[in-house]
């Protein structure tokens, strides 16, 4: 069964890059799904961020389109997320997780287990 | 718009029915998922539309939509149902996707 899992810094300066990588294993990351990114604040709701396709193509949150970028590394079966002129209101546990998705809607499943970021000089 | 808007904290006595809502415009286009997290842990996929389950996930949870608004019903709630719950759509006019903000479940 495909699990995934986050990787990457836990603490990130204020005006840098967040940099996270999302490692999918049990199942090619090259099949017909999206593959999303989603953080929650502490103590707050869940915020979606972004998805990509195996091809390259993106989709993103308005509200953090300026400053997101997801790629995908098929020969590493892997995803990545870049965030950029980051702030304190950046800081939350950031998932990743598969999309599957069909005319009517979409679902995520499985999650990753979450890599805490905060947002600290 | 792409809000999703649920009640903040919904409570019910054990085993009893509770309904969980979610509204907003996308539902009319797209079906919404349902998703249970529980303290520390990652959120998990419990329902999407009317009984898309995973495996694991008890029948006592099941979804239903009308309109613009959505339904997770827990019929008989255990103690282990006690947990936040979100709701996920998608946004038809810039193909993004949006949670709702959440529901706490108290067991009482």
């Amino acid at each position: 069964q495909v699990q995934l899992q986050e990787s990457g810094p836990g603490l990130v300066k204020p005006s840098g890059t967040l940099s996270l990588t999302c490692a999918v294993s049990g199942g090619s990351i090259s099949v017909s799904h999206w593959w999303t990114w989603v953080r929650q604040p502490p103590g707050k709701g869940l915020e979606w961020i972004g998805e990509i396709y195996h091809s390259g193509a993106t989709n993103y949150s308005p509200s953090l389109k300026s400053r997101v970028a997801i790629s995908v590394d098929q020969s590493k079966n892997q995803f990545s997320l870049r965030l950029n002129s980051v702030t304190a209101a950046d800081t939350a546990v950031y998932y990743c997780a598969r999309n599957y998705g069909d005319s009517e809607g979409d679902w995520l499943d499985p999650w990753g287990q979450g890599t805490l970021v905060i947002v600290s000089s | 718009s792409s809000e999703l808007t649920q009640d903040p904290a919904v409570s019910v006595a054990l085993g009893q029915t509770v309904r969980i809502t979610c509204q907003g415009d996308s539902l009319r286009s797209y079906y919404a998922s349902w998703y249970q997290q529980k303290p520390g842990q990652a959120p998990v996929f419990v329902i999407f539309d009317k009984n898309r389950r995973p495996s694991g996930i008890p029948d006592r949870f099941s979804g239903s939509s009308s309109g613009n608004t959505a339904s997770l019903t827990i019929t008989g709630a255990q103690a282990e149902d006690e947990a936040d719950y979100y709701c996920h759509s998608r946004d038809s006019s810039d193909n993004h996707g949006v949670f709702g903000g959440g529901t706490k479940l108290t067991v009482l």
